[in-house]
């Protein structure tokens, strides 16, 4: 079946460090892929997604390119903030499907 | 700006006793999803609900668990007999519609401990 594995945390950085998180897939086809974020105490909010391959998703300064031949979609950030501090869930989903799969979550720290 | 409401955030249970856990959706959405996330797993899919029936559900979303949407705006999650390895954070999540450009809205999720 279709997985999602993504880097362990936790990742602590310094602000305006740069963030990346590895996320790669396994699935038949053509999945759309997405990034969830959760603030403490809130629900999973999309990031970014990419419906086919080579497209790039960004929003908020974060940004992940579709690789369809190294099947992955990671996770960039130039400059992170004390706000970008979260919890980073890699997801995907078929076209045919209700069901998103998620990558177990990378929980990311920033430090002043 | 619409968001998924769940209560509670937190319910504790004994072992074999029955759980209702509620959702409030996005009010002009038709799809409805509960997944779940074991401390320290990955976030799972429990079920999806459209038109007053599920439409997929997972192997995990077995006999003890139902879902329901009582009235125009909740939807619930109903474990009938809960096992210590139910113990997880419950996400309810709404989409307008599906297909390649949906969007599922998550709530903060219910944490349920069985004791």
């Amino acid at each position: 079946g279709d997985s999602v594995t993504q880097m362990e945390g936790p990742v602590t950085l310094s602000e305006e460090a740069f963030l990346t998180i590895n996320c790669t897939y396994t699935a038949t086809g053509y999945p759309s892929l997405f990034w969830y974020v959760q603030y403490p105490g809130e629900g999973l909010q999309l990031l970014l997604k990419a419906t086919k391959a080579d497209d790039k998703g960004s929003n908020k300064g974060f940004e992940a390119t579709y690789r369809k031949e190294t099947t992955s979609f990671h996770l960039e950030k130039g400059s992170v903030q004390v706000s970008d501090s979260a919890v980073y869930f890699c997801a995907l989903r078929q076209s045919n499907d209700y069901k998103l799969s998620f990558g177990a979550g990378t929980t990311v720290t920033v430090r002043a | 700006e619409p968001e998924v409401t769940q209560t509670p955030s937190h319910q504790v249970t004994q072992m074999g006793q029955e759980v209702i856990l509620r959702c409030v959706p996005i009010s002009n959405h038709l799809y409805f999803y509960w997944y779940r996330q074991i401390l320290g797993q990955k976030v799972e899919f429990l079920v999806s609900f459209y038109n007053n029936e599920i439409s997929e559900k997972s192997e995990i979303f077995d006999d003890q668990f139902s879902v329901e949407r009582p009235d125009g705006s909740n939807f619930t999650l109903k474990i009938r007999s809960t096992k210590l390895e139910d113990s997880a954070m419950y996400f309810c999540a709404s989409s307008e519609i599906r297909g390649t450009h949906d969007e599922q809205f998550f709530g903060p999720g219910t944490r349920l401990t069985v004791l």
